[in-house]
């Protein structure tokens, strides 16, 4: 079975600095990781994923997160942040194959300030 | 061209009535799932449709049972509503069950947000 920790349930930040949202898992067997982010009242959109290969991925709006598979993490990072940032974002994981059931965090909550 | 519409959006009705939501999705996917959000923004899916079969059925009270129409559609219905089901429903879809790249990608629906009074 797969968990995800995302370690900070809020982030305060201001405008243009950079941000860190921390995601760590737990697995027995190698994992495939996803971010989406939650905009108010909306739904979820997918941000950016690991599957395979290069562990840096990177979002077409400047996030990228780094899959570390020795301390289990995938932190998600922004070299400087907007206000339309401001958002709930969602670690999740799923194990390759099987049925495709994301294990979602409890979620971070990124607030950008003026 | 919404890809993945959920109606309605807000729902708000008194506890013991019967609700439905529907879902559709134009994105031609197989996979349709509906997951559950608490008030602390806790994210759970509660059931997964594999072309009309259902395939992911997690610990959810009988009294909430999917149906699936065809493959663009997963509908949701609940009996008996309670206070403990306030929460927004989320209707998400992916091209396949498994196999790597872009199946694993999950759309989601805008939610409905559903209060029990």
């Amino acid at each position: 079975a797969q968990s995800v920790t995302q370690l900070d349930s809020q982030v305060p930040v201001f405008e243009e600095a950079p941000v860190e949202l921390r995601c760590n898992y737990s697995s027995s067997v190698s994992v495939y990781l996803f971010w989406y982010v939650q905009y108010p009242n909306q739904g979820l959109q997918l941000l950016l994923k690991y599957l395979s290969g290069s562990t840096l991925v990177k979002s077409i709006n400047g996030f990228e997160a780094e899959f570390n598979k020795s301390q289990t993490s995938f932190h998600l990072r922004k070299p400087s942040v907007h206000i339309s940032d401001t958002a709930e974002y969602f670690c999740a994981v799923k194990a390759p194959g099987g049925y495709n059931k994301l294990i979602f965090g409890a979620g971070t909550r990124l607030a950008v300030h003026p | 061209d919404t890809a993945v519409s959920q109606t309605p959006k807000y729902l708000v009705t008194q506890m013991g009535n019967d609700k439905s939501i529907k879902c559709e999705q134009n994105l031609g996917h197989d996979t349709m799932y509906w997951y559950k959000q608490d008030s602390k923004k806790f994210l759970k899916i509660m059931f997964s449709y594999n072309n009309k079969e259902l395939i992911i059925n997690e610990t959810v009270p009988n009294r909430f049972s999917p149906k699936s129409p065809d493959k663009a559609h997963l509908n949701l219905h609940i009996n008996s509503l309670e206070l403990g089901d306030s929460a927004v429903y989320f209707c998400a879809s992916s091209q396949g069950l498994a196999g790597g790249g872009y199946q694993e990608t999950q759309y989601f629906g805008p939610g409905t947000r559903l209060l029990v009074l």
